[in-house]
């Protein structure tokens, strides 16, 4: 049975700094892994998504970096600023085109 | 615009009643989910239809059924509501998109049973 697991559950950080979300999943049979962005109140947006034969994508200030072998994927976040505030769910595709999330991360970034 | 809508957005019912949420996409994507998100917690998958014509379980699917009505809808039946069940809850799609499989969210809907 697949399971999500990220750390920390949240995060209190001052502005300008870099930081990094983890992701981590027991089953290494995914077809990929996507970084989400929810705001309170509001839907999903997806940040990155990276398909299980990559290792990392990009976008802007954001860096994702996928291991399948071991089960993980990291969320670069550089230079972070206060409208970076929100929480930050990661979610991996499995075998059966099963869909399945993490509890995110509470990202508070401190003007 | 292309994209996946749910209905309704907002939703009181009083316990032992029953709803559908309705969802549905114009991205002929093939798969389909629903999820619940409850307050301190991630996404929990209700049921997914991973293709037109098949529903399998996800991770906490007592309480609800599902329909795959054709490729663009997927609705959620709650047949005797509990208060348990009061919970924001999401569709979404996914599909090929110029080589990527995209996942795209409804704007959720907010169910309350008193």
């Amino acid at each position: 049975k697949q399971e999500v697991t990220q750390i920390p559950a949240a995060l209190s950080v001052p502005e300008g700094e870099n930081l990094v979300l983890n992701c981590s999943f027991t089953d290494s049979a995914i077809y990929n892994l996507q970084w989400f962005r929810q705001d309170p109140g509001k839907g999903l947006t997806s940040l990155l998504l990276i398909q299980s034969s990559q290792r990392e994508q990009t976008s802007g200030r954001l860096n994702a970096s996928l291991d399948k072998s071991s089960g993980r994927s990291t969320l670069y976040i550089a230079a972070s600023q206060p409208g970076d505030s929100a929480t930050y769910l990661c979610a991996v595709l499995d075998s059966s085109y099963k869909l399945i999330f993490g509890s995110g991360t509470r990202l508070l970034v401190r003007p | 615009n292309a994209g996946v809508t749910q209905t309704p957005k907002f939703q009181v019912l009083k316990t032992g009643q029953s709803m559908t949420l309705q969802c549905a996409q114009d991205m002929n994507h093939n798969s389909m989910y629903w999820y619940r998100q409850d307050p301190g917690m991630g996404l929990r998958l209700i049921y997914y239809s991973a293709s037109e014509g098949t529903t399998d379980k996800g991770e906490v699917p007592n309480g609800y059924n599902v329909s795959r009505l054709n490729k663009r809808e997927f609705s959620l039946r709650l047949e005797s509501a509990a208060p348990s069940q009061t919970s924001v809850y999401f569709c979404a799609s996914s599909g090929e998109t110029s080589g990527a499989n995209v996942l795209t969210f409804g704007a959720g809907s907010r169910l309350t049973v008193l």
